[in-house]
């Protein structure tokens, strides 16, 4: 069946590092992929989206390039602020589907 | 109203009770979701609606959930019997319908079975 698998957290960073959060995925045809995040005492949100090969979702300064090839949706950021402490979903749901399924997450810690 | 709400936000209850979790999705949202979040884990889904209907209900841990939903609106989850395995947040998730893949989640209602 459909699945995601995304890197196990804790992700810790110092301010203004790089970050990547691996998202690969398995899927049937050509899944749309997405990243949500949960900031603490919030619901989940969208973050950015990619709905066909070779887009690029981008939002907030987070961006993620959907790779056929290598079956992945990493997300990448130039410089993480404290205030991107949370933790991220990668998502996807099959063209024609209805059912949304989500990797595992990866918790994110940013020190000042 | 603006947001998917969900109520109780927190539930504390004996193992062997009922419980009944409630979501008002996001008004014009045809398509419904309920997940469960447990401690460390990722979003498990539960059920989906469109309108009133559930088309798949292959989430449902047990015969000891169920759920509804009713005017195309408001969704009641109901738990019979609580077992302190069904200690986790369940979200809830609305969108403008079945296959756009965009969620809008309320902030859960964390459950805790004692």
């Amino acid at each position: 069946g459909d699945s995601v698998t995304q890197m196990e957290g804790p992700v810790t960073l110092s301010e203004e590092a790089f970050l990547t959060i691996n998202c690969t995925y398995t899927a049937t045809g050509y899944p749309s992929l997405f990243w949500y995040v949960q900031y603490p005492g919030e619901g989940l949100q969208l973050l950015l989206k990619a709905t066909k090969a070779d887009d690029k979702g981008s939002n907030k300064g987070f961006e993620a390039t959907y790779r056929k090839e290598t079956t992945s949706f990493h997300l990448e950021k130039g410089s993480v602020q404290v205030s991107d402490s949370a933790v991220y979903f990668c998502a996807l749901i099959r063209a024609g589907g209805f059912k949304t399924i989500f990797g595992a997450g990866t918790r994110l810690f940013v020190k000042a | 109203g603006a947001g998917v709400s969900q109520s109780p936000s927190n539930k504390v209850t004996e193992k062997g009770k009922d419980v009944e979790l409630r979501c008002d999705p996001i008004s014009g949202h045809t398509a419904l979701y309920w997940y469960r979040q447990s401690l460390g884990q990722g979003l498990e889904f539960l059920i989906y609606f469109q309108g009133n209907s559930a088309p798949d209900k292959s989430g449902l841990p047990s015969d000891r959930f169920s759920a509804e939903r009713t005017g195309g609106s408001v969704s009641t989850l109901t738990i019979q019997r609580t077992q302190q395995e069904d200690s986790a947040v369940y979200l809830c998730a609305s969108s403008r319908g079945g296959d756009t893949g965009e969620l809008f989640f309320g902030e859960g209602s964390r459950l805790t079975v004692l």
